[in-house]
């Protein structure tokens, strides 16, 4: 089945940790974001990217870091320079980013820092 | 800059009865998407139905149907029959492209409680 995978579902930080989420799709597509949600909010964008070994800063990018080595993987890291990480993340794709395509969401990561 | 409005926090209807939720938008976009997303309690983002912004006709997926009216902005999501598994957050959301790419701008969303 095609999809978008995220891992790991539930993720513990302690403070002054850097983090990796992964994501993962197999849908061929070109296109993948990366939203945070905040209890009671709406998505915001961190990162994009609509090609391998290119990728765009979203709204709230500060903190945050991401690669595209590989079409299928677009990998989030939080750092130790993101002030409040504790959210919701979510990863998307797009067949290209170019138009106005519908993004297909992964499950989510929840991450608390301690 | 784009803007989505969900003025509805919270809803509650009575399972089999039908339920709209609101949505507004604002752009000065010519062509531009409009989406709607269900995120249950298990945190995944759904996605529902699109209406482009140079279809005539509003859009339909089964029992959900897009209450598209350009001149007022708005983009209601129409919900027939409803069911107890489709208590969840909804989200609408807008798409443009900004600097060459595609992004999406979303709502805070309105929470809908079937009640059976």
């Amino acid at each position: 089945d095609g999809g978008i995978t995220q891992s790991p579902k539930y993720l513990f930080r302690k403070e002054g940790q850097n983090v990796t989420l992964s994501c993962e799709q197999n849908l061929n597509h070109d296109a993948m974001y990366w939203y945070r949600q905040d209890p009671g909010q709406g998505l915001r964008l961190i990162y994009y990217s609509q090609i391998v070994n290119d990728f765009q800063k979203g709204d709230i990018a500060e903190g945050y870091s991401v690669s595209r080595e590989k079409k299928e993987s677009f990998p989030l890291t939080v750092t130790s320079a993101q002030k409040n990480p504790t959210a919701f993340y979510l990863c998307a794709s797009s067949i290209s980013g170019l138009g106005v395509d519908t993004q297909y969401f992964g499950p989510g990561t929840r991450l608390t820092v301690l | 800059a784009q803007k989505i409005t969900q003025t509805q926090p919270g809803m509650f209807v009575q399972e089999k009865e039908a339920v709209t939720l609101d949505c507004t938008y604002d752009t000065s976009d010519q062509s531009y998407g409009l989406f709607w997303y269900k995120q249950p309690s298990s945190g995944e983002m759904i996605f529902l139905i699109y209406q482009g912004s140079y279809d005539e006709q509003n859009a339909t997926e089964g029992r959900y149907s897009l209450n598209f009216q350009k001149a007022r902005k708005s983009a209601n999501l129409v919900i027939s029959a409803s069911q107890l598994g489709d208590s969840a957050m909804y989200f609408c959301a807008m798409s443009g492209i900004i600097q060459g790419a595609q992004k999406l701008v979303f709502g805070q969303g309105t929470r809908l409680t079937i009640n059976p």
